[in-house]
């Protein structure tokens, strides 16, 4: 157990709707990112988020946003979801221990748009 | 922009041989990660290998990085059952971002 967790586990919708996903930090832990891991496009990195901030972009698409709150933890709003957009998605947090950086990460969400 | 090519991709072997898994990258990076992933299951850091000639090992597994060809392995000795996993290697950019590689699927067999 990494200590980050993710809510839901599991979720089915269809096309066309939104969804929010949850991600809660390890304690103590500033930093959260989101990835989607999907068979065709492997791990992907979509946004960074540091105490708040956003901090780093990746391959984020505009239908995709996210936020960190004042308790640290973060969630990603997907709309108008395509059938592409299902996948696992993954937060993770890191920390910084003697100059090196480690994330951590959450046991996913996995999406099925339908 | 930053490319992560591991190979091979499917690896199958027999219980109590060794074999590499390489991770090649396409720009400078002073920092290289390992992870392991289980089926279904979230991913778990192995290794943080920051500068060239790095060396970590942690059981049957040993990684290595070449700052300068830009290479990586991850070396398993004597594998075992247990090791079957899916094993990315991951780069950092320079920005705070990662770029994984697309994973090398391990099957070891008795």
């Amino acid at each position: 157990d990494s200590g980050v967790t993710q809510t839901p586990k599991h979720l089915i919708t269809a096309t066309g709707q939104r969804v929010t996903l949850r991600c809660s930090p390890r304690s103590g832990d500033l930093s959260v990112y989101w990835y989607q891991q999907s068979l065709d496009q492997g791990l992907q990195f979509l946004i960074q988020y540091y105490n708040g901030e956003e901090r780093a972009k990746g391959n984020i698409l505009e239908r995709f946003s996210a936020q960190q709150f004042p308790d640290l933890h973060s969630e990603l709003n997907l709309s108008s979801l395509e059938l592409g957009d299902s996948a696992l998605y993954f937060c993770a947090s890191s920390v910084v221990l003697a100059g090196v950086e480690t994330q951590y990460f959450g046991p996913g969400t996995r999406l099925l748009v339908l | 922009e930053l490319k992560v090519e591991q190979n091979p991709l499917f690896l199958s072997m027999q219980e109590g041989k060794n074999y590499t898994i390489y991770c090649n990258y396409s720009t400078t990076s002073d920092r290289l990660y390992w992870y392991r992933q289980d089926p279904g299951k979230s991913l778990e850091s192995l290794f943080v290998l920051l500068s060239n000639g790095a060396v970590k090992q942690e059981g049957r597994l040993m990684a290595s990085l070449d700052t300068k060809a830009r290479l990586s392995t991850l070396h398993i000795t004597a594998a075992v059952h247990d090791l079957s996993a899916t094993y990315f290697c991951a780069v950092d950019d320079g920005s705070e971002k990662l770029v994984f590689g697309k994973g090398t699927k391990l099957t070891v067999n008795p």
